[in-house]
């Protein structure tokens, strides 16, 4: 079945810990993106990929990184997490074939102790 | 720039009440027009969109049309019920050099009271 995937759903870590966010999607989208949102709230885009070996950073100044070594998966690192970092992070792809509709994954709620 | 404003929340709302949520973009282009629900917990999901002006996009009993002359999306439905409890996004992507991106306005929260 075509979906898009997190893991994991929940997150609790003490600070200075390295974490890593995965995100991969059955659906054969070139686009994918993060986005960083307090739960029901605005959504800022921290960063994103048009395909393989491309990722940009979004509109949100993030200190994480992202990698784009498949189509399929598109994780997101924190090398040294902090309090500040708290939050949910949503994972979505796109197609232009689609007119850009996003298809989004479940999210990542993140605590930094 | 491209941008999306849509009507502050939260909004409380009887059950079978009409809810309407106001949107209204600034775009440079022609582009697509959406709205994404978020059930709590949970991440978006598409509700309706609308590719070009006139088009009326409706799912769920949810529906909105893309008014090119207003710059309006405007989300609305008959008779809520309190399973439409959510956050809802209106959203414009457009194409730009080197590709589309997507804006989302900040959210309009649901209350729906039996």
């Amino acid at each position: 079945e075509a979906d898009i995937y997190q893991t994991p759903r929940y997150l609790v870590i003490g600070t200075g810990k390295k974490i890593t966010l995965e995100c991969s999607q059955t659906m054969g989208h070139d686009k994918m993106y993060w986005y960083q949102q307090d739960p029901g709230m605005e959504l800022h885009l921290i960063h994103y990929s048009y395909g393989v070996n491309s990722t940009e950073k979004g509109d949100l100044s993030s200190e994480s990184t992202v990698s784009r070594i498949r189509t399929e998966h598109f994780p997101l690192t924190l090398e040294s997490a902090r309090p500040s970092h708290t939050s949910q992070y949503l994972c979505a792809s796109s197609d232009t074939g689609t007119g850009n509709e996003q298809f989004f994954g479940p999210g990542t709620r993140l605590t930094v102790l | 720039g491209n941008s999306v404003t849509q009507m502050e929340g939260p909004v409380t709302l009887s059950e079978e009440a009409f809810l309407t949520i106001n949107c209204t973009y600034t775009a440079t282009g022609y582009p697509s027009l959406f709205w994404y629900v978020q059930y709590p917990g949970e991440g978006l999901q598409l509700l309706l969109k609308a590719t070009k002006a006139d088009d009326k996009g409706s799912n769920k009993g949810f529906e909105a049309t893309y008014r090119k002359e207003t710059t309006s999306f405007h989300l609305e439905k008959g008779s809520v019920q309190v399973s439409d409890s959510a956050v809802y996004f209106c959203a414009l992507s457009d194409r730009l050099a080197g590709g589309f991106k997507t804006i989302f306005g900040a959210g309009t929260r649901l209350f729906v009271k039996a």
